[in-house]
């Protein structure tokens, strides 16, 4: 069993559309981040969060250190909001990664 | 605004061939990481150096060496490439282990 599982593997979804996107780790944790690769490759960080939840635009991140998850949500989707979200459990001096998200959003 | 620069981009390699993956940050980051993406996994850490002049292995350190040249700068080496490296390798910086990651546009190599 992985130490850092999301769900779903794959998301599809229409423009406009809620979407949420899980995680859930084993291990103890100083942070938890999310993570957006681009079909071009690049990974950009999008949260870094310990408790509560953080907002950025149409992008919320909560956390819920008792149970060992955290949520991706994105709110009115838009087809550029397509790309694989990855969140990363920072354990002591390491990341450790889920395997992905991979989200497509149609017109 | 360069963040963490990695080269080369693209590498296709020989088994058997040798080569060494430069990643340079320009943050003052203490904390350096390479890491390998392979189809349906997540990252997989190869090795880390969490301040200058330390380096650690991590999840899959087989294979390669790594290098923290200065503060700034941290190679990766592959002495003898085999297909089994074929992958695509980031390398990060952070200031310190729990700070926000930056990543490295990623070099996709092939071994052949």
């Amino acid at each position: 069993k992985n130490e850092v599982e999301q769900s779903p593997q794959n998301l599809t979804a229409q423009e406009g559309e809620f979407i949420t996107i899980n995680c859930s780790y084993s291990v103890g944790i100083s942070a938890l981040h999310w993570l957006q690769q681009h079909p071009g490759g690049g990974i950009v960080s999008l949260f870094m969060l310990s408790s509560g939840k953080k907002k950025h635009g149409r992008l919320i991140a909560t956390i819920n250190i008792q149970e060992k998850h955290s949520s991706l949500h994105i709110t009115a989707s838009h087809p550029r909001d397509s790309a694989v979200y990855i969140c990363a459990a920072h354990n002591t001096d390491k990341l450790i990664f889920g395997t992905g998200t991979r989200l497509q959003v149609f017109p | 605004n360069a963040g963490v620069t990695q080269t080369p981009k693209f590498q296709v390699l020989k088994t058997g061939q040798s080569m060494t993956l430069q990643c340079a940050q320009d943050m003052n980051h203490n904390s350096m990481y390479w890491y390998r993406q392979d189809p349906g996994m997540g990252l997989r850490l190869i090795y880390y150096s969490a301040s200058e002049g330390t380096t650690d292995k991590g999840e899959v350190p087989n294979g390669y060496n790594v290098s923290r040249l200065n503060k700034r700068e941290f190679s990766l080496r592959l002495e003898s490439a085999a297909p089994s490296q074929t992958s695509v390798y980031f390398c990060a910086s952070s200031a310190q282990g729990g700070t926000e990651a930056f990543f490295g546009q990623g070099t996709r190599l092939t071994v052949v």
